[in-house]
């Protein structure tokens, strides 16, 4: 286990439903990310909190909506989505971002199936 | 823009052989990590490498960067069924950003 969990594992939900991913990491991090992994492709970088902070958002589409409430939890909103949203998604933690030597420690993921 | 290109993106191979995982990206980037992922788990870091010529070895892995050709290498002796997994190498560009490659789905047989 790395410390960062994430609820639920796996989700299914109709293309009208609102949903809400969690995690939450216990390494007394700073900084806390939300990953999209697709088959067949590189894992993208949807956000990036720090210290409570938005700071990136890679041009995700609005029916995503981050909440970072503090430095422990990230909570990914989700309304209105599209079958091609269908994904794993995965939430990480570092100590904080932009140090030298930084690692991010994921977690699990969420396996995210729209209808 | 900073693209991660990792080959090969399949790998079968037999106990006990030698292989390299190689990982190229398109610009300058400081910082490069090895992740290891098993089938429904979370991305394990593997290494992390700083600089120019850095090496680091963990058992039957060995990382290696060269900044100058921007290239990194994941070198795996003796394999063991153990090592099978998929691996992604990851580069930092300067504005903080982590851009992962597509990874490496490696398949060790006996």
């Amino acid at each position: 286990e790395t410390g960062v969990t994430q609820t639920p594992r796996h989700l299914v939900m109709g293309m009208t439903n609102k949903k809400s991913l969690k995690c939450e990491q216990h390494l007394g991090h700073n900084a806390m990310y939300w990953y999209k992994q697709s088959a067949k492709k590189p894992l993208e970088l949807m956000f990036v909190y720090n210290f409570k902070e938005q700071t990136e958002n890679n041009s995700v589409p609005s029916r995503f909506s981050p909440e970072c409430p503090n430095s422990s939890h990230l909570f990914l909103h989700l309304h209105t989505l599209q079958p091609e949203d269908s994904a794993l998604y995965l939430c990480a933690s570092s100590q904080a971002r932009g140090l030298a030597s930084e690692t991010q420690y994921f977690g699990p993921g969420t396996r995210l199936l729209v209808l | 823009e900073l693209k991660v290109e990792q080959n090969p993106l399949f790998l079968s191979m037999q106990e006990g052989k030698n292989y390299t995982i190689y990982c190229n990206y398109s610009t300058t980037s400081d910082r490069l990590y090895w992740y290891r992922q098993d089938p429904g788990k979370s991305l394990e870091s593997l290494f992390v490498l700083l600089s120019n010529g850095a090496v680091k070895q963990e058992g039957r892995l060995m990382a290696s960067l060269d900044t100058k050709a921007r290239l990194s290498t994941l070198h795996i002796t003796a394999a063991v069924h153990d090592l099978s997994a998929t691996y992604f190498c990851a580069a930092f560009l300067n504005t903080d950003k982590l851009i992962f490659g597509t990874g490496t789905r490696l398949q060790v047989f006996p």
